[in-house]
């Protein structure tokens, strides 16, 4: 059971728009650290691809946006290409555990 | 680009201690936040826990009693101990380097650089 939660999948056609939610608690996304986005493809480590709510590292494309509003963080894809087919995961601080916590992933299908 | 490589056994017996190694490259153990993190099979992420730049560590309380995150034998490591390993410690298993400071704790708060990963698995 992760502390962040996140629809286990989401699927949408190229060229569309998909996004992913992700809902914590006062201890991590509603407090003042940054929520962080993850883009995983299978067999290999996590990427970085939004940090500190929402900029984008080198990189990234700027289709790719993210937003965070009480207890709730959001990620958007527009413009969905087949390559964006990946597991993405958020992330955020959690001052109650102090330490790091991990939303429990979700796939996206293109 | 900063690099991380694990290095340590892919297989562990039920009830040893695992040991783990990540070797960093193009960075200093000494001005960084470094992190263990790991993957059940199929499953999500979950940390581990930390080493600060100077030494000091935080584990995720789920493991405490067991884990121990140090210094490596050589310069630019830094190591993983979990003991008393079961199947449910069957994972892989990541190092990565924590960055995003926060402006106002000066707090890191992402895992902006990470290893390809490990796969330990517990099996006698």
């Amino acid at each position: 059971q992760s502390v962040l939660t996140q629809p286990p999948s989401v699927s949408g056609a190229p060229g569309q728009r998909v996004t992913i939610s992700c809902t914590g608690g006062s201890s991590n996304v509603k407090a003042e650290f940054a929520v962080h986005w993850y883009l995983q493809r299978p067999g290999t480590a996590p990427k970085l691809l939004i940090y500190g709510n929402n900029n984008r590292p080198s990189g990234v494309p700027d289709r790719i946006s993210a937003s965070k509003s009480g207890t709730s963080a959001s990620l958007v894809i527009t413009g969905l290409q087949a390559d964006d087919e990946a597991d993405y995961y958020c992330q955020a601080f959690d001052s109650g555990l102090s330490g790091w916590v991990f939303g429990g992933g979700t796939k996206l299908t293109v | 680009q900063v690099q991380l490589q694990e290095s340590g056994p892919g297989l562990v017996k039920p009830s040893e201690t695992l040991s783990l190694t990540c070797t960093v490259s193009r960075a200093s153990i000494s001005s960084y936040y470094w992190s263990w993190i790991r993957q059940p099979p199929g499953k999500g992420l979950e940390w581990i826990g930390y080493m600060s730049h100077n030494g000091n560590t935080n584990y995720n309380p789920s493991l405490n009693s067991r884990v121990t995150i140090s210094d490596g034998m050589s310069n630019n490591q830094f190591s993983l101990r979990l003991s008393s390993m079961t199947a449910a410690d069957t994972a892989v298993y990541f190092c990565a380097r924590l960055g995003c400071y926060d402006v106002l704790t000066g707090y890191p708060t992402c895992f902006d650089q990470w290893g390809q990963g490990t796969l330990v698995t517990v099996s006698s």
